[in-house]
């Protein structure tokens, strides 16, 4: 089964501050990494599919990177609407496991 | 349009069973996978099982493996997940998604409004 371990748990970040948040995983995944935004009260929400994907309607400040291992969420000039738990997660085969998820705070 | 509706959440004894149901419209069942998930109190989201467009393909985690068991109703546009021998550890709002299409690697892109399931004596 493959594991993934996110960093950092949690961060606060001023407005219009760039933001990155890593997702690790235990082996090769290739590039089947998606990211969520799952705000207090709401359903999730995909932001980035396949590690590099935006999905329609999401701002363009969000972006995605990975390798073989790993994936990063970036967001570029955060904004208070960006106050969100944020997770990676995998469709490689089945478990299809999530990170631990990252807690972003806007000061 | 593309929606998900859920049913079936309460509160159970341990040992008890319950049936989550997840009706979908807009779209097909036969076209496109599905996924249960689930976040306990204070916790992150957990995968729980998928069933693949065919319906042959249907892994579940190993934390519910055994007590658990995905299915789905083409004719009603549902799918369901009944549970059974629920342990106080399965205590969360449990969530049905929709795949994007066939493939299983493919992302989720549609959720139902998530229903609470309370595992309490």
């Amino acid at each position: 089964d493959t594991e993934l371990t996110q960093s950092p748990s949690s961060l606060s970040a001023s407005v219009g501050d760039r933001v990155t948040i890593t997702c690790r995983a235990s082996q090769s995944i290739g590039m089947y990494i998606n990211w969520y935004q799952h705000k207090f009260g709401k359903v999730p929400k995909v932001l980035i599919s396949t590690a590099l994907n935006l999905q329609s309607g999401v701002p363009s400040r969000f972006s995605g990177s990975a390798t073989e291992t790993s994936a990063t969420l970036t967001i570029n000039g955060v904004q208070p609407e960006d106050s969100a738990t944020y997770y990676c997660q995998h469709t490689f085969l089945a478990p299809y496991s999530f990170g631990q998820g990252t807690k972003v705070e806007i000061k | 349009q593309v929606e998900l509706v859920q049913s079936g959440g309460g509160v159970v004894q341990p040992g008890g069973s319950l049936r989550l149901s997840c009706e979908a419209s807009g779209f097909s069942l036969t076209s496109y996978g599905m996924d249960w998930v689930r976040q306990a109190p204070g916790k992150g989201l957990e995968w729980v099982a998928f069933i693949r467009h065919d319906a042959v393909y249907t892994p579940h985690s190993d934390a519910v493996k055994g007590r658990f068991a995905i299915s789905r109703d083409v004719a009603k546009s549902t799918v369901f997940l009944q549970m059974d021998n629920l342990d106080p550890d399965d205590t969360a709002v449990y969530y049905c998604a929709k795949r994007k299409g066939t493939s299983t690697t493919a992302a989720w892109d549609q959720w139902g409004q998530g229903v609470l399931v309370t595992v309490s004596s």
